[in-house]
This record gives structure tokens, sequence and C-alpha cells, in this order.
């Protein structure tokens, strides 16, 4: 049983440059959330999406969008990269509510140069 | 708003001694607690949740924690560690959801066993 793939694993953007990242959930799991770990602190919350609408979004600025396709898979997008966007971006799954909590991915590492 | 503090960066211990990594978090609602491990350059597993009922919860690999509403805390222990628990171990809180099942993390807790 496939869990929760993201790709790519790595990559290094330059400064202004746009990114998208993917994610692939678990399979049965129709709830895809994101979150960005930067160095040394523990994950953020950037947006959740069910039903292929954004239902959550949390303190992130509007350079960061997202998108959730009819099989449940999602994109990340940062627009105008920043030094500070460099992070681990994890995605996670769940089946609805995700209370029971949720599976996540190994991430993709960005590197804004 | 919720919040979660880790009280410990990082927690040395000889294997097979027994460990305690402490978790306080800050909620106006109803909580659902959680402990993540993260091993390097991997994502975040769970290891045990709190949602109701027994406050003392088991989870995998020997660890447990025990809710204590109280003192608003959620402190993870494994009576006797191993070199293969040496990870980033994360707290989370989330009120489900009627106030969004969003995950709100401490900033960790690096575990560091040795021999």
């Amino acid at each position: 049983d496939a869990g929760v793939t993201q790709s790519p694993t790595h990559l290094i953007k330059t400064r202004g440059q746009q990114v998208t990242l993917r994610c692939s959930p678990k399979s049965g799991h129709d709830t895809v959330s994101w979150y960005q770990q930067a160095l040394g602190q523990g994950p953020q919350f950037i947006f959740q999406y069910y039903e292929e609408e954004e239902r959550q979004r949390g303190n992130f600025p509007d350079r960061f969008s997202g998108h959730q396709f009819p099989n449940y898979s999602s994109e990340l997008n940062v627009n105008a990269l920043l030094l500070g966007d460099s992070a681990l971006y994890l995605c996670a799954s769940s089946l609805g509510t995700g209370i029971f909590g949720y599976t996540f991915g190994s991430g993709t590492r960005l590197t804004v140069v | 708003a919720q919040s979660v503090t880790q009280l410990d960066s990082q927690v040395p211990v000889f294997e097979e001694a027994p460990v305690e990594l402490r978790c306080n978090y800050s909620s106006s609602v109803s909580v659902y607690l959680f402990w993540y491990v993260q091993y390097p350059n991997q994502g975040l597993q769970l290891l045990l949740k709190y949602l109701s009922g027994s406050t003392l919860v088991k989870g995998i690999n020997g660890f447990e924690a025990e809710f204590n509403k109280s003192q608003t805390s959620f402190h993870l222990r494994k009576p006797s560690v191993h070199i293969s628990d040496t990870a980033e171990y994360f707290c989370a809180v989330s009120s489900g959801p009627g106030g969004g099942n969003k995950l709100t993390f401490g900033t960790g807790t690096q575990l560091k066993v040795e021999l």
C-alpha cells in the first residue's frame, strides 16, 4: 500500500522564480494538507484541500497557492520565491477530518539561492 | 489560538535508560494531542494520539504518553530506549473538526541515544 508520495525530493531555485511541488495522497485518502518546516523548527500549516477546494489556510501570503485534482492529488505553488522560503515542504493526507492522524510524505527540500 | 511548547530542545540519554520528553499545550477548546517522530531526511510518523477516554495512551515502538488536563501537558515516555530511537520528536495539538483540524506543532525535541 503506497503511502504519500511527494516530488521532487530536492530542488534548487533562484530568488524570484516560481516553483510547483506535487503530492499523491495515500490510497483511500481524500484530504491533502501542506506544511512548511524550516530548519530546526516544527512544521507550520500552509493550507488544506478537500473536494478540490481550499478548506483552511494558515498564516502564509498569497504567494503560496495550491490545487487539488479529481484524483485527490495536489500541487503547492510558490511564486516570487524568497530566500526565507527555503524549507522542507511536507504533504499530509487523511480521510476526511483527519483527526485520527495524518500520513505524511517524506517531503520536498526546497533551497532558494 | 493553540500553541505547543516542548520544553527541551535536546535530550541525551544512554541506551536502555528511561526517557521523558515534555510537552505543554495551550488551547481554549477541547484538544486532540499527537506525538510524531521524524528520522533524518524523512517525513513524520505518528507515534500515538489522544482523542478521548483513558489519559494514558500507548503507541508504537514502546512509547506511551499521559494526558494531564489540569497541567495542560502531554509528556512522552519510554521505559528503556534503544539506539534506533535517536530522532526528532514533535508534539502537536489539533482542535478537531470544530475548530479546523490543522495541526499546530512544537519546535521539536532531539532525542540522542548514546551507548
